[in-house]
């Protein structure tokens, strides 16, 4: 059964650079969208953006200035990295598989149980 | 970007109510693309409801999703204990996806 964690510092300073893992166990990362999602504390979820196995990239245009998404087939892990970090950055990051519902429609249909990163000197 | 208005923000009801929970969009979710998940502490998001009415695997069919458009309804025919939780509607049809904000069940 596929699982997803997420790993990687829970503290980083103002101005610096976020950089979290997710691994994928139980299955191949080949052959679909990963996602990177979310919430500050008392927030709703914000969607990231997402890489494709084969490293084509979406991001959400309010952090596309900022985010780097990379992916390790051969590890079977996927990363995030978020520069010029500030406290509005603190927030629970999720990792999450894609499911096609129709052509380029596509929804989670697995997430990790996040991690949180506080952003602060 | 489509936002999405889940209300109430908070439903308290008692085991074996029923749940009505709903979540407006900005504007038309093309294609219905549109997905509940149910989060609690320290899970993982769990999908439940994909293409506004088609359940998850191994979802029980104690939920049901409903609507098309701009108004969307997720109900819970009879809470049992685990079913307390946060849920939130996602739209998947245009981008950027956005999230509701949630609307938490708790014990009456």
């Amino acid at each position: 059964q596929l699982q997803l964690q997420e790993s990687g510092p829970g503290l980083v300073k103002p101005s610096e650079t976020l950089s979290l893992t997710c691994t994928v166990s139980g299955g191949s990362i080949n052959n679909f969208y990963w996602s990177w999602i979310r919430q500050p504390a008392g927030k709703g979820l914000e969607w990231i953006g997402r890489i494709y196995t084969s490293g084509t990239t979406n991001y959400n245009p309010s952090l596309k200035s900022r985010v780097t998404m990379s992916v390790d087939t051969s590890k079977n892990q996927f990363s995030l990295k978020l520069n010029s970090v500030t406290a509005a950055d603190t927030a629970v990051y999720y990792c999450a598989k894609e499911r096609v519902y129709y052509y380029d429609s596509w929804y989670f249909d697995l997430w990790g149980r996040g991690t949180l990163v506080a952003v602060s000197s | 970007e489509i936002v999405l208005t889940q209300f109430p923000g908070t439903l308290s009801l008692s085991p074996g109510e029923r749940a009505t929970l709903s979540c407006r969009a900005s504007q038309s979710v093309l294609s219905n693309s549109l997905a509940w998940y149910q989060h609690k502490p320290g899970q993982a998001p769990r999908l439940l409801v994909y293409g506004a009415s088609i359940r998850a695997t191994d979802i029980s069919d104690r939920f049901s999703g409903s609507g098309s458009g701009t108004d969307f309804t997720l109900t819970i025919s009879r809470l049992e204990p685990e079913d307390f939780a946060v849920y939130y509607c996602q739209q998947f049809g245009s981008s950027p996806r956005t999230f509701g904000q949630g609307t938490k069940v708790e014990f009456k």
